[in-house]
């Protein structure tokens, strides 16, 4: 039973362009989301989050939105650099507990 | 000065054998996690450690058995190793903090990964 779901297992994108990575959820008892980026053979990296009382994080080029209506919540990332190619997950946390449930992960390809 | 580090990165051993898995975080964090990535790429929690007490036990078998002599540090034993236990584990660290709100973890730092190969 797959919690959080990213459809896109993989997404090219041209260089300064806007990147947008797409994650749903089916557990109406998440509050906080994250993403993460990971690079080969390297463990994920924290990027950006935000509580389910907000619908919009903003932190440079980051910007993770939240539609709890639709258990859907997106990253964009503009303008998309070479640099940001990696494997971003998307990952959500029920209510007071530090259990977090990981998507599978889209592939970010930025080309010049 | 590798926040979590983790060691080995690669582990290939064969059926039936016991392995160690350890890892150390130096951010003075007081939470500490295992997760396992396995071929299909799902990245699962498996245990986690809040000051060297067991918090989260995620249905693993029992030939997985997590050790934290202290805080800082938060080892992977695994006995009788089995071919499905191929995959990439990841040792993760957090601290918990508290708001008006009442109590939440940091997000979670992670280690590079140790990929283990059981033949």
């Amino acid at each position: 039973d797959q919690q959080v779901k990213q459809n896109s297992p993989s997404l090219s994108v041209q260089e300064g362009r806007i990147s947008i990575l797409n994650c749903d959820y089916t557990n109406s008892m998440f509050d906080y989301f994250l993403w993460y980026k990971k690079y080969p053979a390297e463990g994920p990296t924290f990027l950006i989050s935000i509580s389910s009382i907000k619908d919009k994080n903003e932190d440079g080029r980051f910007t993770v939105f939240l539609n709890k209506s639709a258990k859907h919540l997106s990253l964009h990332i503009v303008p998309s650099q070479p640099g940001d190619s990696a494997v971003y997950f998307c990952a959500a946390t029920p209510y007071n507990t530090d259990k977090l449930i990981f998507g599978t992960g889209t592939r970010l390809q930025v080309f010049p | 000065d590798t926040a979590v580090s983790q060691t080995p990165k690669y582990l290939v051993t064969q059926m039936g054998n016991d392995k160690s898995i350890k890892c150390e975080q130096n951010l003075g964090h007081d939470t500490m996690y295992w997760y396992k990535q396995d071929s299909k790429k799902f990245l699962k929690i498996m245990f986690s450690y809040n000051n060297k007490e067991l918090i989260i036990n995620e249905t693993v078998p029992n030939r997985f058995s997590p050790k934290s002599p202290d805080k800082a540090h938060l080892n992977l034993h695994i006995n009788s190793l089995e071919l499905g236990d191929s995959a990439v584990y990841f040792c993760a660290s957090s601290l918990i903090k508290y708001g008006p709100g009442g109590s939440y973890n940091s997000p979670l730092h992670f280690g590079n990964g140790t990929r283990l190969t059981v033949t």
